[in-house]
């Protein structure tokens, strides 16, 4: 079935730029996302990228597809304390219904440190 | 324009009650999608919901049941509680299926 794997953890300095990476397996994959989940929280959704796209920008987030590799990255700018949080990696592919079937990743929880 | 709305935040139950949960959708919004996010884990597809009708099932037991009415809004019922249906309970909406899905705030469950 369909896989997602993040790193678990992330740390670093405030003012510095943050990359979180995602792999997933589904070749089929239409959308792949970026939630943020805070504590006590449900899902934000951060953005969103169409698998033929190779790259969003959108203010301080990056996100770059390397669908070859099935490889998605987010790049937070100039990373702030509010930017702690859990990030959620989540593809979107059909089912073999015809719909859509959304599998998130485990999560990379980001520490920003002052 | 008022986003996921889910009740009740919290609920703690006994092994073997029996549960509901409600979810009222994004605005404009006729799919809802029910996910279930034990403590350390991304969540888990459980079922989504469109016209009313299950459309398509995670890899979840019969015990998990639910729920769409005409105005869209959606409940996820659990039958026999288990110590490991603790969990927060996450509704989606989207619309059509096709959009990304917003996420309500959840219901955690705590099962004794």
């Amino acid at each position: 079935g369909e896989d997602v794997e993040q790193s678990l953890f992330l740390s670093v300095r405030e003012g510095d730029s943050s990359v979180i990476n995602c792999t997933y397996t589904d070749s089929s994959s239409t959308y792949l996302y970026w939630y943020k989940q805070e504590p006590g929280a449900g899902l934000q959704l951060l953005t969103y990228i169409f698998s033929n796209m190779d790259m969003k920008q959108d203010q301080r987030l990056t996100v770059l597809l390397n669908k070859k590799d099935k490889h998605l990255s987010l790049r937070i700018a100039d990373t702030q304390t509010g930017d702690s949080a859990i990030y959620f990696c989540a593809e979107s592919g059909m089912n073999s219904g015809g719909y859509q079937k959304v599998t998130f990743g485990t999560g990379t929880k980001l520490q920003v440190i002052p | 324009d008022a986003g996921v709305t889910q009740s009740p935040t919290h609920l703690i139950k006994t092994r073997g009650q029996q549960v509901t949960l409600r979810c009222s959708p994004k605005s404009g919004h006729d799919t809802v999608s029910w996910y279930q996010q034990a403590l350390g884990q991304g969540p888990q597809f459980i079922f989504q919901y469109y016209e009313e009708e299950e459309r398509q099932r995670g890899n979840f037991p019969d015990r998990f049941s639910g729920h769409q009415f005409p105005n869209y809004s959606s409940e996820l019922n659990v039958n026999a509680l288990l110590l490991g249906d603790s969990a927060l309970y996450l509704c989606a909406s989207s619309l059509g299926g096709r959009q990304p899905q917003h996420f309500g705030d959840g219901t955690r469950l705590s099962i004794l």
